[in-house]
């Protein structure tokens, strides 16, 4: 079965600075990757997809992922963090045409 | 475009009452449609998926059902809720038999007292 893991479950950063969300995931065949963000008391919003093609795909908000097959990895970055980047963010990995599994998610805090 | 729309945002409901939470969506046809259920630090739990009228598909045992009566109509239900029944409830579609991502609508917050 699939299964994704975000290591890290909270992560603080300077406003200004550079983020990376880490994931890591465990697929049998070719996986369909995602990032999602969601604010409180929010539903889940896209950031961006990995179905095929280039292994680095860019996003809303300035986001990017990275999928690095020998990693089993799909990180998430932005060069510098805005405070309204403050969120949960979800990794998430595709099963077929039906089921998404995803991440416990990682909370972000931006301090100024 | 899309949209997707759930209610009641926000519900409060006493132990052993009955539940019911509707997702409806717009502006696609045959959608996937599912619902999860979100506690804090444990991510999102898919709890039922549907591919097409009356079709469901049961991810976790428990006291909650699913129906779906209308192509784009997505319900979830119980006779009687416990405790363990609060928590944040998602509703999301996907394009059917594809591997496009899903989408989300804003949830409904439910509280068992």
């Amino acid at each position: 079965a699939q299964s994704v893991t975000q290591p890290d479950i909270h992560i603080t950063v300077s406003e200004g600075a550079s983020l990376e969300l880490r994931c890591n995931y465990s697929y049998g065949a070719t996986p369909y990757l995602f990032w999602y963000v969601q604010s409180p008391g929010q539903g889940l919003q896209l950031l961006l997809k990995y179905f095929s093609g280039d292994t680095l795909v860019q996003g809303i908000k300035g986001f990017e992922a990275e999928f690095k097959r020998s990693q089993s990895s799909f990180n998430l970055r932005k060069p510098s963090v805005h405070w309204s980047d403050a969120a949960e963010y979800f990794c998430a990995v595709g099963q077929g045409y039906q089921k998404v599994t995803f991440g416990i998610g990682t909370k972000l805090q931006v301090i100024p | 475009s899309q949209t997707i729309h759930q209610w009641p945002a926000t519900l409060v409901q006493p132990v052993g009452s009955p539940l019911s939470l509707e997702c409806t969506v717009e502006g696609t046809s045959n959608p996937n449609l599912y619902w999860y259920r979100q506690a804090a630090g444990r991510g999102l739990q898919l709890l039922f998926y549907s591919v097409g009228i009356g079709q469901i598909s049961s991810e976790v045992p428990q006291n909650l059902s699913a129906s779906r009566p209308q192509d784009r109509q997505f319900i979830l239900s119980s006779k009687k809720l416990l405790l363990s029944d609060s928590g944040f409830y998602l509703c999301a579609w996907s394009r059917p038999r594809t591997n496009q991502p899903q989408h989300f609508g804003d949830g409904t917050r439910l509280s068992i007292l």
